[in-house]
């Protein structure tokens, strides 16, 4: 059972244009959002979180929006460029875990196109 | 920046073989992850140690071990390997002080069972 779900496989992109990747989660103990972006033969790299006490975060051109009652957590780009072609990651993990692992969706792959 | 360091990048094993992974952690990160990814799929945590010991228990199959050393590397082994275990195995580290953050991961080391 995908505890993180990533519905779109795939997402291509003209380049200045705004890139929308979006992820939806079931696990209502999940508090902590992450986006990682992932290049091939390389790991995963932090791009950017959210706490489920905020509905926004924001770093330069990544904005994380989280709709709690929603379940869903959305990451915008803006604008978008070439570089930002890659795999992106939704993970989320919960305090109360043992450890804060992270539960990973299976990944949208962004194609920024110039 | 020290980052995770993982050994071997590649490593080729035949069925019923064993096979270890290290992991460096990021100096002065308290917890490490283990985590597999299959072709096509997304990250599956399969365990993690805090300060030395066990933390949490994914996927991991019975075949695999893993421990904490005393200087905070850690290894993975892995018994009786089957085709299915080809995959990328990614450690991760981190600093839970203060509570979740993001996971570092190292670039992963590729297994392929043959």
């Amino acid at each position: 059972d995908q505890q993180v779900k990533q519905n779109s496989p795939s997402l291509s992109v003209q380049e200045g244009r705004i890139s929308i990747l979006n992820c939806d989660y079931t696990n209502s103990m999940f508090d902590y959002f992450l986006w990682y972006k992932k290049y091939p033969a390389e790991g995963p790299t932090f791009l950017i979180s959210i706490s489920s006490i905020k509905d926004k975060n924001e770093d330069g051109r990544f904005t994380v929006f989280l709709n709690k009652s929603a379940k869903h957590l959305s990451l915008h780009i803006v604008p978008s460029q070439p570089g930002d072609s890659a795999v992106y990651f939704c993970a989320a993990s919960a305090s109360g875990a043992g450890s804060y692992q992270l539960t990973f969706g299976k990944g949208t792959k962004l194609s920024v196109i110039p | 920046a020290a980052g995770v360091i993982q050994s071997p990048r590649h490593l080729i094993k035949e069925k019923r073989e064993t096979a270890t992974l290290k992991c460096y952690p990021i100096p002065r990160h308290d917890t490490v992850y283990w985590y597999q990814q299959g072709p096509g799929q997304d990250p599956q945590f399969l365990i993690s140690f805090y300060e030395k010991m066990q933390s949490d228990k994914g996927s991991i199959p019975d075949r695999f071990s893993a421990q904490q050393f005393s200087d905070y590397h850690s290894e993975l082994n892995m018994s009786s390997l089957e085709l299915g275990d080809s995959a990328l195995y990614f450690c991760a580290s981190s600093s839970t002080v203060g509570g979740p953050g993001e996971l570092f991961f190292g670039e992963g080391s590729r297994l392929t069972v043959l």
